[in-house]
């Protein structure tokens, strides 16, 4: 069965250091969001993607984030200037045109230092 | 904006009994789709069950159920026959549609005990 993947699967950076967020949505599907979840809390949406550009986003995804679908394939998520607030469980997710499901990869485990 | 309201943050319930998470929602959409998310200790978000809101019936996956009252805005889901393995946390989430966002309800977890 397709499924939705992540990499790296656990990241630890310095604060202010640029980290990105690597995602391979399933391979027909066109739409794409992130999503974050701090520890012990709800899962909130950062940001939608489709037809190359972005959709919709949150009041967090702020000008230190960006999204870029590089290849066709890969869908990235950049966090220019990491602050110790962004360290989360970073969700990727992909929804197949006409579906209504969204499919979510195992997540990066992003820490700030 | 919707919102999702989950009221039980801890539940728990013997192995093959059965046990019922609330769910209530708030919108003005009049068509969507609700979901129940399982997020096990792994953390990865794996669904469980949907439903659209124009279906009167309630949808059904194996031991999960849901009871979907569109009028009340309440989307609560059954498990039975709990299994040690259905221990996690349970999130509802409502999607309007379109290219739009999912939004979580805060999240109940769920420990079957042996």
């Amino acid at each position: 069965e397709p499924e939705v993947t992540q990499t790296p699967s656990h990241q630890v950076t310095q604060m202010g250091q640029e980290v990105i967020l690597r995602c391979v949505p399933i391979s027909n599907h066109l739409y794409f969001y992130w999503y974050r979840q701090i520890l012990g809390q709800k899962v909130e949406f950062l940001v939608s993607f489709y037809n190359n550009e972005i959709s919709e986003k949150s009041e967090i995804f702020d000008d230190q984030f960006s999204v870029e679908r590089p290849d066709g394939s890969n869908f990235t998520l950049k966090i220019r200037s990491t602050k110790l607030e962004d360290s989360a469980m970073y969700f990727c997710a992909s929804r197949g045109g006409g579906q209504e499901t969204q499919y979510f990869g195992p997540g990066t485990r992003l820490l700030v230092l | 904006a919707q919102t999702v309201t989950q009221s039980q943050p801890e539940m728990s319930v013997q192995e093959a009994e059965t046990v019922t998470l609330s769910c209530t929602y708030d919108t003005s959409e009049n068509n969507y789709y609700l979901f129940w998310y399982k997020q096990p200790p792994s953390r990865q978000m794996i669904l469980v069950i949907r439903q659209e809101a124009y279906k009167q019936q309630n949808a059904t996956e194996n031991r999960f159920s849901v009871n979907f009252q569109k009028a009340a805005k309440s989307f609560s889901l059954k498990i039975s026959d709990s299994q040690l393995g259905d221990t996690a946390m349970y999130f509802c989430a409502f999607w309007p549609g379109s290219a739009r966002q999912l939004t979580f309800g805060s999240g109940t977890q769920l420990t079957v005990l042996p």
